[in-house]
């Protein structure tokens, strides 16, 4: 059973559309991270949320964390074939950061 | 640079055969994790340490498992007797260990056991 759940699997858009990837779960979660992954690379850290509700903005991109600390959301605006990669987001499961559970991850890629 | 490095990044080894690979974590950082990934899916943690203790472990990681990170410095992981189920990305990650505890990980080492 996925402790964390991302929607959708794939997605593919072309350059310049915006959108939205999910990553949720029953569970709550001290605070999540998400990365982005390319072929053959580790995991590269995009942003960490700790506080429910909290928006944070990194360029085109805009993270969510809900409010009962269980779900969060990554927005791209206007796309660029450079954000394709495999988005995955990480919640850590006490406040010390021990056994990170991930998502299976969400594979963008955006067609010029 | 000083980013998480990990050696080799191939390896291909024939089953039954004894693999190790070696990790070089941030210098400042006193966390080290382990991570196996599959094509398709995300990161499985194996398990981490706590400058040179061995905090926790994943019951992924079988008898054929061994990590150790002597000096809290770099850390090692071998697999005893490979089975073509190890094959895999094994990636490693470092961290402060404070709240929020944000990892920052290696290139991985991709395992190929035929």
């Amino acid at each position: 059973t996925q402790l964390l759940e991302q929607s959708p699997q794939f997605l593919s858009i072309q350059e310049g559309e915006n959108l939205t990837v999910y990553c949720n779960s029953s569970s709550v979660f001290s605070s999540l991270q998400w990365y982005r992954q390319e072929p053959g690379e580790g995991p590269v850290l995009l942003v960490t949320v700790v506080t429910g509700g909290e928006v944070k903005k990194l360029k085109r991109l805009t993270f969510q964390f809900g409010d009962a600390r269980k779900d969060s959301s990554l927005h791209i605006t206007a796309a660029q074939p450079g954000d394709t990669g495999l988005y995955l987001c990480a919640g850590a499961r006490d406040n010390y950061g021990q056994n990170f559970v991930f998502g299976p991850g969400t594979r963008l890629s955006v067609l010029p | 640079d000083t980013g998480v490095s990990q050696d080799p990044r191939h390896k291909i080894t024939k089953r039954g055969q004894n693999v190790t690979f070696r990790c070089d974590p941030i210098s400042e950082h006193n966390r080290l994790y382990w991570y196996r990934q599959t094509l398709g899916q995300g990161p499985e943690f194996l398990t981490y340490f706590q400058n040179e203790a061995q905090l926790e472990k994943s019951r992924l990681l079988s008898d054929r498992f061994s990590a150790e990170r002597p000096k809290g410095s770099f850390s090692t992981l071998e697999i005893q007797r490979t089975e073509q189920g190890d094959s895999a990305m094994y990636l490693c990650a470092s961290s402060f260990g404070l709240d929020g505890d944000e990892q920052y990980f290696g290139p991985g080492t991709r395992l190929t056991v035929t």
